[in-house]
């Protein structure tokens, strides 16, 4: 059974820091993987999607990497701002989407 | 073009009672999902339709029954709501099963009492 977990939970940074996120699964048979922004009491927005033929994506101060072979990606964000504070979802897709719990992110001024 | 809409965005509902929660989309997607949101449990797959016309049972289907009522619409129906059900639910679609990246609408947050 495909279990996805996002490490860590939360996390707590100064504005202007480099950070990155991890998720990890233990089925390497996906089709892409996904990573979501939460905001509180908001649905999901798609920040971007690898398919499992890629090894990354980027768009503007994103990056999200993807091996499959060790069951890893990170989401990389560069410049961290405090509009970044959400929840980020990471979701790989077999025959259906399968979440990790987040990583709930706070970025101070 | 408002991508996936849902409504209501908020409901209480009495033990027992029943409704629906509807679904749209307009980008004219084949495939259509419902998943409820818990704390700690992250999102899970309730029911989901892979094309007009079919659905099948996700993760957590009990207590819950759906209709595929066009392309556009999928709703999702509570027929004797429990205090288990106490949730948020997100419809999602994408342009095909498996494979593409879905769209989320901005969810509802039932309470059952």
């Amino acid at each position: 059974k495909q279990e996805v977990t996002q490490i860590p939970a939360a996390l707590s940074v100064p504005e202007g820091e480099n950070l990155v996120l991890n998720c990890s699964f233990t089925d390497s048979a996906i089709y892409n993987l996904q990573w979501f922004r939460q905001d509180p009491g908001k649905g999901l927005t798609s920040l971007l999607l690898i398919q499992s033929s890629q090894r990354e994506q980027t768009s503007g101060r994103l990056n999200a990497s993807l091996d499959k072979s060790s069951g890893r990606s990170t989401l990389y964000i560069a410049a961290s701002q405090p509009g970044d504070s959400a929840t980020y979802l990471c979701a790989v897709a077999t025959d259906k989407l399968i979440f990790g719990t987040g990583t709930r992110l706070q970025v101070f001024p | 073009n408002a991508g996936v809409t849902q409504t209501p965005k908020f409901q209480v509902l009495k033990t027992g009672q029943s409704m629906t929660l509807q679904c749209a989309q307009d980008m004219n997607h084949n495939s259509m999902y419902w998943y409820r949101q818990d704390p700690g449990m992250g999102l899970r797959l309730i029911y989901y339709s892979a094309s007009e016309g079919t659905t099948d049972k996700g993760e957590v289907p009990n207590g819950y029954n759906v209709s595929r009522l066009n392309k556009r619409e999928f709703s999702l129906r509570l027929e004797s709501a429990a205090p288990s059900q106490t949730s948020v639910y997100f419809c999602a679609s994408s342009e095909n099963w498996g494979s593409n990246e879905q769209f989320f609408g901005p969810g509802t947050r039932l309470t059952v009492l």
